[in-house]
């Protein structure tokens, strides 16, 4: 079936470090990538998506690029900030509705 | 606007109580899904609703565990005869279609005591 697999936490960095947090997907075909970010106390927010090879995503200063040959979606940016922290999913929908979510990677940001 | 809106917040009840939790999605929307967010499991889909197909309950864990869409809008997830196991956030989502993006709520905490 259907896996995410992503880099396990937490991370811990200070205020305008370089964020990479790795995430692979195993799936038959291409399938649609996703980051999802959790605040604390909130629900998921959708952060970026990537629908096929070489897409890349971005939003809020942060980036991931969907790699065909690997079926990797790093996360990545390039300064975090302290409201920055919170947990990160990645997630992956192959050719029906389901989303299957990596374990996800809490981090931690500090000033 | 308003995004996916679910009550309660937090439950806490006895084990073996049944609990209903609700799901109201955004407007328009006609894909309704549940999820369950739990320690041990991580994020696991429940169940699919779409427009007036017959839904995909192949996540659901158990017969304890049921949910219906009236109208094509609001959502109910029951779970009947609650075991400490049911403890986790649950969580719904709702896009335009089914290959839309999937908005989520802020999830119920229910805790079985």
């Amino acid at each position: 079936g259907n896996s995410v697999t992503q880099m396990e936490g937490p991370v811990t960095l200070s205020e305008e470090a370089f964020l990479t947090i790795n995430c692979t997907y195993t799936a038959t075909g291409y399938p649609s990538l996703f980051w999802y970010v959790q605040y604390p106390g909130e629900g998921l927010q959708l952060l970026l998506k990537a629908t096929k090879a070489d897409d890349k995503g971005s939003n809020k200063g942060f980036e991931a690029t969907y790699r065909k040959e690997t079926t990797s979606f790093h996360l990545e940016k390039g300064s975090v900030q302290v409201s920055d922290s919170a947990v990160y999913f990645c997630a992956g929908r192959s050719s029906n509705y389901k989303l299957t979510f990596g374990k996800g990677t809490l981090l931690t940001v500090n000033p | 606007g308003a995004g996916v809106s679910q009550s309660p917040s937090n439950k806490v009840t006895e084990k073996g109580k049944d609990v209903e939790l609700r799901c109201d999605p955004i407007s328009g929307h006609t894909a309704l899904y549940w999820y369950r967010q739990s320690l041990g499991q991580g994020l696991e889909f429940l169940i699919y609703f779409q427009g007036n197909s017959a839904p995909d309950k192949s996540g659901l864990p158990s017969d304890r565990f049921s949910a219906e869409r009236t109208g094509g809008s609001v959502s109910t997830l029951t779970i009947q005869r609650t075991q400490q196991e049911d403890s986790a956030v649950y969580l719904c989502a709702s896009s335009l279609g089914q290959y839309q993006p999937q908005h989520f709520g802020d999830g119920t905490r229910l805790s079985i005591l």
